[in-house]
């Protein structure tokens, strides 16, 4: 296993545009989540997921956010509408939910920029 | 809301020298925390965990100690190296589920 995989690594849309990223968590972690990130700053969670269900979402979340994990492996997060504000890094991480080990690991991530 | 923060923003040091990272958590439910670095255009790596019933934990060159009493949290880092300039986050989390970052800190090691 090679860790959590982001898709695409970056992406340039312009505003107004939908986009999509995807992430492969770890394969036997069941629970996965997205933070974005802009310079300077800490992630800031967005959703996480256990198996398939969306455990909880961020008020940062607005509803132009969608984000599924429709089988428990890998989810996408889609931003509607893109407005340039949404231009930061977004991060997925999974762990496992596990009484001796976690994990907590993260992905490379997404750079979204809208123009 | 609850949060997680870093007293220095900066830290910069010679090379071999000890650094250390602080961080200040105001989650008293908190229960599990972690330190990781973060390179460049990558995303945060895992450097060291420790969960509430320690106040000490040793890795290979990082310790990391928590002081419930305080909600303050440690990272040392034993004869610091170039390849360890990087930013470093503490996150945190009650009870094993979302992880709360605080703004990070910027290592600087000079040869």
């Amino acid at each position: 296993d090679t860790g959590v995989s982001q898709n695409p690594r970056h992406k340039i849309t312009k505003r107004g545009q939908n986009v999509t990223f995807r992430c492969d968590p770890i394969s036997e972690h069941n629970r996965l989540y997205w933070y974005r990130q802009t310079l300077g700053q800490g992630p800031e969670f967005l959703t996480y997921f256990q198996n398939e269900a969306q455990l909880e979402k961020s008020r940062l979340l607005s509803d132009r956010f969608s984000a599924e994990r429709p089988k428990g492996s890998f989810s996408t997060l889609e931003i509607q509408r893109t407005e340039q504000g949404d231009s930061a890094m977004y991060l997925c991480a999974s762990s496992l939910l596990d009484r001796d080990n976690y994990g907590y690991t993260f992905g490379s991530g997404t750079r979204l920029t809208v123009v | 809301g609850e949060s997680v923060g870093l007293h220095l923003p900066t830290l910069s040091v010679q090379e071999g020298d000890n650094s250390i990272i602080n961080c200040a958590y105001s989650n008293s439910a908190s229960d599990y925390f972690i330190w990781y670095k973060q390179e460049s255009g990558k995303g945060p790596q895992f450097i060291i965990d420790i969960r509430s019933n320690m106040d000490k934990r040793q890795g290979q060159r990082v310790t990391v100690l928590l002081n419930k009493t305080v909600k303050h949290l440690s990272l040392q880092i034993a004869a610091t190296q170039p390849g360890d300039s990087a930013v470093y986050f503490c996150a945190e989390t009650p009870s094993y589920g979302k992880l709360t970052f605080g703004q990070g800190t910027i290592l600087t090691v000079h040869p």
